[in-house]
C-alpha cells in the first residue's frame, strides 16, 4: 500500500465524452504526477503539479488537462475522448525539497476504456 | 528522441536462480534512475533507485548496476522466489522537481517451481 488512491478503477466512456480522474495523494507529499500507461506499454509522463500549478508537461494535448488541490489531491481531466486515450492512467504523489523531487509512490490506476 | 529500452521483453527462470533485467538508456543527462515492478492490475512499485554518481546500490537481494560509459543500467534479484514474478521497469530522469520519469516497455519475469 503506498497511501496514493485513484477513483475510479475503472470506467467506459464513447468518444468525445469528457471524463476526469481523481488522486489523492501520500500524507505529506506535495506534488502529484500522472502518467498514462497503454496496453504493453511502460508509463508516459502527462504532467505534474506542484503547487496546484502545472509544474512540468509530457507530449500530450490541451485537451488533457489538470488540478491540484490545497490539500495536495488532483484530477486529470480528458476532453473529447478518442479510442487512443483507452488506457491506465496511474497517479503518483512525492515530496519535493529544495527542487529535488523524491521517490514516486503510485496508486493502482483507473483503467479508461473509450468505445 | 531520448528512450530507456530494455534488451529482453520477457525473462523465464527457475525459483532459486539469479534473475538479471538489463535496461539501455540513451540520454547522457539523466542522472537519477529507478527500478520498479508492476504486477497485473496494480501500479508501479518501487524496488531500487540510484544516482549518477555512484555505479552500484544494492538492496534486500536487489542490486542495481549502472556502466555511464555505455548507458547500461542492470537490476539482479537473488533467489528468485515465485512472488518476483512481474513486468519490471526501469525509469530515469533528471532529479528535478517537474521532471518526467522515462520509462522502458519493461520486461516480464516469470518464475516457475
Amino acid at each position: 500500500e503506498t497511501g496514493v488512491t485513484q477513483s475510479p478503477t475503472h470506467l467506459i466512456k464513447t468518444r468525445g465524452q469528457q471524463v476526469t480522474l481523481r488522486c489523492s495523494s501520500q500524507s505529506g507529499h506535495n506534488t502529484v504526477s500522472w502518467y498514462q500507461q497503454a496496453l504493453g506499454q511502460g508509463p508516459q509522463f502527462i504532467f505534474q503539479y506542484y503547487r496546484e500549478e502545472e509544474n512540468g508537461r509530457g507530449n500530450f494535448p490541451p485537451r488533457f488537462s489538470g488540478l491540484q488541490f490545497p490539500n495536495y489531491s488532483s484530477e486529470l481531466n480528458v476532453n473529447a475522448l478518442e479510442l487512443d486515450d483507452s488506457a491506465l492512467y496511474l497517479c503518483a504523489s512525492s515530496l519535493v525539497d529544495r527542487g529535488n523531487t523524491g521517490e514516486l509512490f503510485f496508486g493502482e490506476g483507473s483503467r479508461l476504456t473509450v468505445l | 528522441g531520448e528512450s530507456v529500452g530494455l534488451h529482453l521483453p520477457t525473462l523465464s527462470v527457475q525459483e532459486g536462480d539469479n534473475s538479471i533485467i538489463n535496461c539501455a538508456y540513451s540520454n547522457s543527462a539523466s542522472d537519477y534512475f529507478i527500478w520498479y515492478k508492476q504486477e497485473s492490475g496494480k501500479g508501479p512499485q518501487f524496488i531500487i533507485d540510484i544516482r549518477s554518481n555512484m555505479d552500484k546500490r544494492q538492496g534486500q537481494r536487489v542490486t542495481v548496476l549502472l556502466n555511464k560509459t555505455v548507458k547500461h543500467l542492470s537490476l539482479q534479484i537473488a533467489a528468485t522466489q515465485p512472488g518476483d514474478s512481474a513486468v519490471y521497469f526501469c525509469a530515469e530522469t533528471l532529479n528535478q522537481a517537474g521532471t518526467a520519469l522515462i520509462f522502458g516497455k519493461g520486461t516480464t519475469l516469470s518464475v516457475s517451481s
